[in-house]
C-alpha cells in the first residue's frame, strides 16, 4: 500500500517562514494536497493539485512536489496558522492516502 | 454556500454496526459532478480515508476496512451514508463526511463538522 510520511512536529517563529514536507515514493508523479486542521476544527483544504489555492486561502501558503518530495510553505507564518497540517494524495491502488500529520507550533 | 451535516449515535456496541448519515444542502448528491466521501480520525490521531461513493455506483475503499464498509447514496433525501460492521473499539472516532471536487476523487474541498462515535459496551 502507498504511505505519505511526514515529520510529527514543527515550530517556527512569527513571520519566519515554514516548509513541512511529505514524503512518498514517486510522490512527485502524483498530485499533492494538503489540509489544515485547527483543534476541535474539521480540516480545511489550503492547497490541492501541489500548489494550487482555494479561494479565501491567504497568498503566503504555497506549494510544490518533485521527486519523492512535496512540500508546504507558509511565508510570513502568523499566530494563526498554527494548526495541524496533512498531505494527501491518491494512489492508482490504495486511492486517498494522507499522511500522519505534523503539528506546527508558532513561537 | 455547500453545507455537509453528519448524523448519528455516538455510541455503538462492539461487534455491532456504525451507521452514520451526511445531509448535504447547497448541493446535490445527484450531480454526476461528484463523488462523496467518509474519512476518520481517532483521538488524537490523524486522518484515515475509509471510502468513496458517486450516485452512480461507482466506489472506492480503503482496502483494509473494504470487507467491513458500505457507502451508498440517496438521492431522494440528498444524503449519502456509511455503514461499518463488526466494529472495535480501535473504530472509536471522529468521523467526517465530505465532498471530492468536480469530476475528481484526488482530494477533498468541502467538510462536515464530524461526529465523534464511540466503540464501547
Amino acid at each position: 500500500s502507498y504511505e505519505l510520511t511526514q515529520a510529527p512536529s514543527m515550530s517556527v517563529s512569527p513571520g519566519q517562514t515554514a516548509s513541512i514536507t511529505c514524503s512518498g515514493d514517486k510522490l512527485g508523479d502524483k498530485y499533492a494536497s494538503w489540509y489544515q486542521q485547527k483543534p476541535g476544527q474539521s480540516p480545511v483544504l489550503v492547497l490541492y493539485q501541489d500548489d494550487k489555492r482555494p479561494s479565501g486561502i491567504p497568498e503566503r501558503f504555497s506549494g510544490s512536489n518533485s521527486g519523492n518530495t512535496a512540500t508546504l510553505t507558509i511565508s510570513g507564518t502568523q499566530a494563526m496558522d498554527e494548526a495541524d497540517y496533512y498531505c494527501q494524495a491518491w494512489d492508482s491502488s490504495s486511492f486517498v492516502v494522507f499522511g500522519g500529520g505534523t503539528k506546527l507550533t508558532v513561537l | 454556500q455547500l453545507q455537509l451535516q453528519e448524523s448519528g449515535p455516538g455510541l455503538v456496541k462492539p461487534s455491532e454496526t456504525l451507521s452514520l448519515t451526511c445531509t448535504v444542502s447547497g448541493g446535490s448528491t445527484r450531480s454526476n459532478s461528484y463523488h462523496w466521501g467518509w474519512i476518520r480520525q481517532p483521538p488524537g490521531k490523524g486522518l484515515e480515508w475509509i471510502g468513496s461513493v458517486h450516485y452512480r455506483g461507482s466506489t472506492y475503499f480503503h482496502p483494509s476496512l473494504k470487507s467491513r464498509v458500505i457507502i451508498s447514496v440517496d438521492t431522494s433525501k440528498n444524503q449519502f451514508s456509511l455503514n461499518l460492521n463488526s466494529v472495535t473499539v480501535a473504530d472509536t472516532a471522529v468521523y467526517y463526511c465530505a465532498r471530492h471536487p468536480p469530476g475528481s476523487v484526488e482530494y477533498f474541498d468541502y467538510w462536515g463538522q464530524g461526529i465523534l462515535v464511540t466503540v464501547s459496551s
